[in-house]
């Protein structure tokens, strides 16, 4: 039972334009929801996060939305570069007993085409 | 600064043998954790620690073992392989196992198992 969707395998934009990776999630337990690109042969790298009391959270070029009565948040990413090319992933994070669990999602590969 | 190292890059491995992958940190992170990445199913979590001494089993623990006798090292030891054992494992650490924790990942072993 995947509790953590990304249901957009790849996703292409051109350069400038407005990037959006979407994500959808099943438990309401979830408190906290951050999103890590990841580039070929390194691991994931964190790159936003925000909090289950907010819907929005903004750092630069990156903002995430969060809408718990759909359980639905999604990456905007303006405007897009080239470096940018990497694969999203989506992760909730919950409290499990003595240790923080977070659930990924399958991941987007967002490609920026020049 | 390192962050977190693994060892070994890759490997391939045949099926029954023992294989033990390394995970080293140097931030003095209390967390550290393992997970798989498989194509289609994102970063699922194998084993974590939040201190050393103490370990837990995460979503996926059959057929791995963990140990954490100090705070840098957490090796993940496959005691017979097996082909559904082959995937990219990631180690991963975190400052504290609160759910706004970020984690801080590895640069990942692909393991393949024959």
């Amino acid at each position: 039972d995947q509790q953590v969707k990304q249901n957009s395998p790849s996703l292409s934009v051109q350069e400038g334009r407005i990037s959006i990776l979407n994500c959808d999630y099943t438990n309401s337990m979830f408190d906290y929801f951050l999103w890590y690109k990841k580039y070929p042969a390194e691991g994931p790298t964190f790159l936003i996060s925000i909090s289950s009391i907010k819907d929005k959270n903004e750092d630069g070029r990156f903002t995430v939305f969060l809408n718990k009565s759909a359980k639905h948040l999604s990456l905007h990413i303006v405007p897009s570069q080239p470096g940018d090319s990497a694969v999203y992933f989506c992760a909730a994070s919950a409290l499990i007993p003595g240790a923080q669990k977070l659930v990924f999602g399958q991941g987007t590969r967002l490609t920026i085409n020049p | 600064i390192a962050g977190i190292t693994q060892a070994p890059t890759s490997q391939i491995l045949a099926a029954g043998r023992r294989m033990t992958l390394r995970c080293t940190q140097d931030m003095r992170h209390n967390a550290m954790y393992w997970y798989r990445q498989d194509l289609g199913l994102g970063l699922r979590l194998i084993h974590y620690s939040n201190t050393a001494g103490t370990t837990g089993k995460g979503e996926v623990p059959d057929g791995y073992s963990v140990s954490r006798a100090n705070t840098d090292d957490f090796p993940l030891t496959l005691a017979s392989a097996v082909p559904s054992q082959t995937s990219v494992y990631f180690c991963a650490s975190s400052s504290g196992i609160n759910s706004y924790n970020e984690q801080f990942f590895g640069p990942g072993t692909r393991l393949t198992v024959l």
